[in-house]
């Protein structure tokens, strides 16, 4: 069953600007990530954030997730032409053994 | 050195035929998995294995057949390839954090067309 949905489903902004991208789950989870992908390519994580985390940053990106709302955002500060690329949140179950995809935010970042 | 690599990159091939995808991780992982991403870019999970084992399969019709020969490798074998089967097929890897999987290593991706 789908478990993350990003929102929005695509974003265009001009460099320099943030963005942020939302994401919603489900059920209970044990980690969620994101990652990236670039046309024709593989993914590429990002960042993990663990249940009991609130916040987490990793140099201009910045992850929050809130468990009560079932949600996560993640925010890129003072973006770049180079972070044109489709981003997922993925997330862990507590069994451990499933990562599940949500269809990704295509962003473009316009110079 | 690429940590996890999966062969062919692209495959076109005719309805009716079989056809096989290999991947091999080199990060000492014990976990692997193949996903396929639709043409709308939705990742679904196919299948997963721990140490050769079996630990997930998704609702995969049984003309996909995975193969670990050791927790190296995952191979992907399909046979009787529908027009629907054309996607890109990616295989991961990952290790564990604090018992649980920790972040996914993909795979460049085959796009397999069928035509």
């Amino acid at each position: 069953s789908q478990q993350g949905e990003e929102d929005p489903q695509a974003l265009s902004i001009q460099e320099g600007e943030n963005a942020t991208m939302n994401c919603s789950y489900k059920t209970s989870i044990n980690n969620l990530q994101w990652y990236r992908q670039n046309s024709g390519r593989g993914l590429v994580h990002l960042i993990l954030i663990r249940s009991n985390e609130r916040e987490k940053h990793s140099g201009r990106l910045r992850v929050t997730l809130d468990t009560s709302k079932k949600s996560s955002s993640l925010l890129i500060t003072a973006s770049r032409a180079a972070d044109t690329a489709s981003y997922f949140c993925a997330t862990g179950d507590n069994y451990g053994q499933n990562f599940v995809f949500g269809p990704g935010t295509r962003l473009s970042v316009l110079p | 050195d690429t940590a996890v690599s999966q062969t062919p990159k692209y495959l076109v091939t005719q309805m009716g035929n079989d056809k096989s995808i290999k991947c091999e991780q080199n990060l000492g992982h014990d976990t692997m998995y193949w996903y396929k991403q639709d043409s709308k870019k939705f990742l679904k999970i196919m299948f997963s294995y721990n140490n050769k084992e079996l630990i997930i399969n998704e609702t995969v019709p049984n003309r996909f057949s995975p193969k670990s020969p050791d927790k190296a490798h995952l191979n992907l074998h399909i046979n009787s390839l529908e027009l629907g089967d054309s996607a890109v097929y990616f295989c991961a890897s990952s290790g564990t954090e604090r018992g649980f999987p920790g972040e996914l290593f993909f795979g460049e991706g085959s796009r397999l067309t069928v035509l």
